[in-house]
């Protein structure tokens, strides 16, 4: 069983279309993140939501909503899609103690804005 | 706040000769502290963490990392570089709740 799945992995559309990405986590923790992977490689955070409540919201475009509906799933939704946002997303989840005790990813989504 | 650096962008080795690969991290309070490799046009595989217990953590790959908490270090090493090591090599800080931040990435190549 996939510990972390996103679907899809690949998403060509274009620009101004409003699309989804899902993501779900079968291990039953309690956080989960989105993060962009831009073409220089580096992994931004842009949400965090932990026991379903928004944490973290990075300096990321309203155009870009995440909704959690329950605590195995996190989405993204984006409206109006430009051409910047073409990047690979990746949706993770960890468990929190006092620590972080874990930190699983997906195997991203390439999203292609054209 | 918590923060993450890897202070090589690009390193390259020969095959068969050790890797090293540096990664520093500030927080004030006690870190996990991962190790990510990712090939190219593929997701991010873990290759070891460091979650309390010992400072010396081996991973899969032959990949190995010690926690040195008085040089706030995370490097990650391997004897003996293989062709196939060639990749992007992410070092990620997690406190808390809060974000699990990564660091900029190291390209490693493998020289025939």
């Amino acid at each position: 069983d996939t510990a972390v799945s996103q679907t899809p992995k690949y998403l060509v559309t274009q620009m101004g279309n409003d699309k989804s990405i899902k993501c779900e986590q079968n291990l039953g923790h309690d956080t989960m993140y989105w993060y962009k992977q831009d073409s220089k490689k580096f992994l931004k955070i842009m949400f965090s939501y932990n026991n379903k409540e928004l944490i973290i919201n990075e300096t990321v475009p309203n155009r870009f909503s995440p909704k959690s509906p329950d605590k195995a799933h996190l989405n993204l939704h984006i409206n109006s899609l430009e051409l910047g946002d073409s990047a690979v997303y990746f949706c993770a989840s960890s468990q929190v103690r006092d620590r972080v005790l874990g930190a699983f990813f997906g195997q991203g989504t390439r999203l292609t804005v054209v | 706040a918590q923060s993450v650096t890897q202070l090589d962008s690009h390193v390259s080795v020969s095959e068969g000769t050790p890797v090293l690969l540096r990664c520093n991290y500030s927080s004030s309070y006690s870190p996990s502290l991962f190790w990510y490799v990712q090939h190219p046009n593929k997701g991010l595989q873990l290759l070891l963490k460091y979650t309390s217990a010992a400072t010396l953590v081996k991973g899969i790959n032959g990949f190995e990392a010690e926690f040195k908490k008085s040089e706030t270090s995370f490097h990650l090493t391997k004897p003996s570089a293989h062709m196939s090591d060639a990749a992007e090599y992410f070092c990620l800080l997690g406190f808390g709740n809060e974000k699990l931040t990564f660091g900029t990435g190291t390209r490693l190549t493998i020289i025939p």
